[in-house]
This record gives structure tokens, C-alpha cells and sequence, in this order.
């Protein structure tokens, strides 16, 4: 079975802490994605990469970074972890013609406290 | 930005009665992509659609992109428990990267047998 893994299901931080969410696909996809999903806002893109090495920001990038130094695993940094980054956030992959994300991970529910 | 609307936000229906969902944009759609969401999980991508006028079905479920390509209708035959979840349409801005898909806010689906 393909498909996207994500390091965590549930994580808890205190604010301040440097927080790393990784994921890794098995699908040999050009393309992976950060998201955000949060209630009444619904899903929002922080970053995608497609390729290795190469980051395009999304909507709402402030307060994160991204790492993709292999093909299979992009990883979402979040600097100094913030309240308001309680968040479920997901991970994606496509192929690069595809585009838009087709296999998402299970999501990992972060709580900053 | 693109937005879109989808509706009804909620929906509850009896076993094998039939339903719509739509996505509605104030712009043209560049690609409509369907996905479905069991709660706390990651999403399934379901269908994607890019012509005016085109059609595509999995199983009980068909989705269609209207020929002016401003909405999108989700449709589900003879609905089942299984068809249970958050279906959230997301869509390509025009000129833009596909990876940067805007969601709608999703469509809540309880089926009761």
C-alpha cells in the first residue's frame, strides 16, 4: 500500500520550544505539501516543495520553515512554537505532473501549551 | 484569492437516499479537485476535473464541473454509512502552481442506517 507517513499522531509543546513534524512518502512523488486545518478556517498551505531542495511558500508561511534534503521526507519546523500554532497539520504528496496533493498522511494534532 | 463556497455546510441523510454537494467560485476554476475526510484523518483524494462540462464517476459518486466553470456538484447515489465524512472541494487559482489549491470549507456528511 502507498502512502504518506506522518512522525506523530499527537504531540504536545510549550510555547518557545522548537518543534520539527516530519513526513515521508513512498511513492517516489516530485511533489509534498504542508497544511493546516483548523476549525471555521478550513485547510490552509503553509509550504510545498517540488523537488528536492526546493521550497515555495504557501498561505500562511509566517512562524515556519521546511526542510527537504531527500526525496521521500519533507519536514515542517516551527521555530519557536506558538499557541496559536495548536493545529492539526497534514502532509501530501503528488506527482509532478499531477500537481495538486493526492495522498495525504494521517495528519499529526499538535497542542502548544 | 479564490474562494470557495461550499454548500450545505451540514447534511444528514437515511441509507440509501441520493445527495448533492456543491463548490461555488466567483472565479473561473482551473482544475476542481474532490477529496473526502473521515473525522481526525487525513484526506482521500476523490476526483479531479478541469473541462467545462466534464463528468467523472467512482462508484456511487459523480462530480461534475459546470460548463461555465464557476461551480462543481458532488453527487452520491444510494448513500451508505461508508459514505459518511467531510467531503471539501479545492481548487487551482488560474496562472498559479497547482500545488497552491484553495479549499472550500468542507460539507459535513452523516448517513444514518
Amino acid at each position: 500500500d502507498v502512502k504518506v507517513t506522518q512522525s506523530s499522531r499527537y504531540l504536545v509543546k510549550r510555547t518557545g520550544e522548537k518543534v520539527f513534524l516530519e513526513c515521508v512518502q513512498d511513492m517516489d512523488h516530485e511533489n509534498m505539501f504542508w497544511y493546516r486545518q483548523d476549525p471555521g478556517l478550513g485547510l490552509r498551505l503553509i509550504y510545498f516543495s517540488y523537488d528536492v531542495k526546493m521550497k515555495e511558500k504557501g498561505d500562511i508561511p509566517e512562524g515556519y520553515s521546511v526542510s527537504r534534503e531527500k526525496k521521500e521526507r519533507f519536514s515542517l519546523i516551527l521555530e519557536s512554537a506558538s499557541t496559536n500554532q495548536t493545529s492539526m497539520y497534514l502532509c501530501a504528496s503528488s506527482r509532478q505532473l499531477a500537481g495538486a496533493p493526492r495522498v495525504f498522511g494521517p495528519g499529526t494534532r499538535l497542542t502548544v501549551l | 484569492s479564490q474562494e470557495l463556497e461550499q454548500s450545505p455546510q451540514s447534511l444528514i441523510v437515511q441509507e440509501g437516499k441520493n445527495l448533492t454537494i456543491n463548490c461555488t467560485s466567483s472565479k473561473t476554476l482551473y482544475g476542481l479537485y474532490w477529496y473526502k475526510q473521515k473525522y481526525g484523518e487525513g484526506l482521500i483524494f476523490l476526483m479531479m476535473l478541469q473541462k467545462g462540462g466534464e463528468e467523472k464517476s467512482h462508484e456511487k459518486i459523480t462530480a461534475k464541473l459546470d460548463e461555465k466553470k464557476q461551480q462543481s456538484s458532488l453527487h452520491i447515489t444510494a448513500s451508505q454509512p461508508s459514505h459518511a465524512g467531510i467531503y471539501l472541494c479545492g481548487a487551482a487559482p488560474g496562472g498559479t502552481s497547482y500545488g497552491k489549491l484553495t479549499f472550500g470549507q468542507g460539507t459535513i456528511l452523516t448517513v444514518h442506517p
